[in-house]
This record gives structure tokens, sequence and C-alpha cells, in this order.
């Protein structure tokens, strides 16, 4: 069964230094790996995806994320944290051979410091 | 704005009450996911419906049910409900008829509160 990990439940970064928000995941065949934010008392926003192609995947608001096959990892960056990117982060792995379930990581509160 | 429409937004009711959320999709959204964010259990997997027939299920309850209609739009019922059932609900649709690109769309949430 596939299953996703983000090991911190908050990250902590000063405002313009660069961020990481990590994600591990377990898939039976290639992945479709996702990005989302959640706002407070908001639904879940898409941020960016890895389907194929470049392991580097830009999105919206100036992140990217790495997908890392041998790692099993898509980590999620952006080189220079804004006091607005404070937010809850959700990593989210869908099994295409499995189109039935996409299924979230636990969320990472991200914290800009000013 | 995402496109998808959940009512009702926020719902208080009694343990052992009967609820109802309604989700319509995207425009042209074949799929409806259902997931419960609580803040222990983060975002669970609950339902996933495509043009009206179930497609997979993940850790919902026996006492939940959901049904997704001939005009795309879904409702998720709960019933003898309890306090821990206390949640957000979220509605996400995806797979438009020309193809399908991934990603989810959620609605804002419907915020059951179980008193």
């Amino acid at each position: 069964a596939q299953s996703v990990a983000q090991p911190e439940d908050q990250v902590n970064v000063a405002e313009g230094n660069p961020l990481t928000v990590k994600c591990t995941y377990s898939v039976s065949g290639n992945p479709y790996l996702f990005w989302y934010v959640q706002y407070p008392n908001r639904g879940l926003q898409f941020l960016l995806k890895y389907i194929t192609g470049d392991n580097l995947v830009k999105g919206s608001y100036g992140f990217e994320a790495e997908f890392n096959k041998s790692q099993t990892s898509f980590h999620l960056k952006k080189p220079s944290a804004l006091v607005s990117d404070s937010a809850l982060y959700f990593c989210a792995v869908r099994d295409p051979n499995r189109d039935d379930k996409i299924i979230f990581g636990k969320g990472t509160r991200l914290h800009i410091l000013p | 704005d995402s496109g998808v429409t959940q009512t009702p937004k926020h719902l208080i009711t009694a343990t052992g009450q009967r609820v109802t959320l309604r989700c319509s999709p995207r425009s042209g959204d074949l799929s409806v996911y259902w997931y419960q964010q609580s803040l222990d259990q983060g975002l669970q997997f609950l339902i996933h419906y495509y043009n009206g027939e179930e497609r997979a299920k993940g850790n919902i309850l026996e006492r939940f049910s959901a049904q997704q209609f001939p005009d795309l739009h879904s409702e998720l019922n709960l019933s003898s409900l309890e306090l821990g059932d206390s949640a957000l609900y979220f509605c996400a649709s995806s797979v438009r008829a020309g193809g399908n690109t991934g990603e989810l769309f959620f609605g804002e949430g419907s915020r059951l509160t179980v008193l």
C-alpha cells in the first residue's frame, strides 16, 4: 500500500533563508507526487507535482521540489522564505497503477520568522 | 476559488445524530474524493467516487456512507455521531473527461462539531 511520511511536524525558518520541507514515500510503482499548502480556515491548494521527466519541478509562489527515486523522497524547497509562506504543507502520493487513492502525509507546519 | 463547493461550512450537532455533507465538484470533473482532517490524524482518505461509481475506500467508518449522483455532486452521510467525529471534512475533485493531470482541487471544507 502506498504511504507518505513527513518526518517534521514543524519547521522554523528565518525570513530570507532557504527552506526545506521533507517528504518520503512508499509506492509499488513509479509515483505521482504532489505538494499542497493549506492556509488557516481554507482548503488545500495545489503547489506542484512530479509525474515524470526532470527531477526538479517548479511550482507556485517560487516553490520547487526535487524527486529522488533512490531515496524515495520529494522534498519541498524555496531559496528565500517569506513570512507569507507560513502555512501547513502536505505531501501526497498517487500510485498510477492504482488510481483510486491519493494518500496525504500528516502535514508540516512551516513558520517563517520575521 | 477552486471551483469546488461544499455545504454547509459549519455544522454543530449532538451525539447520536445524523448529518449530510454536500459537495459540488468543479465543472466537468468526474472524480470526487472525501477526506477527514483532524488535529491528531492529519488528512485521512475516506472514499473516492468516479462518475457515480465507488472506486476506493479508505479509513471510512461503517457509520459513514457516501454517494455520487448522476449530476456528479456527492454527499457524505455521517450517522450515530460521536464526539470523535468532530473534524473538518474536505471534498476534492479531479479528472476531467479530457484527461487526468493528477492534482486535486479542494473545497473549503465542512467543519463538523459534535457536542
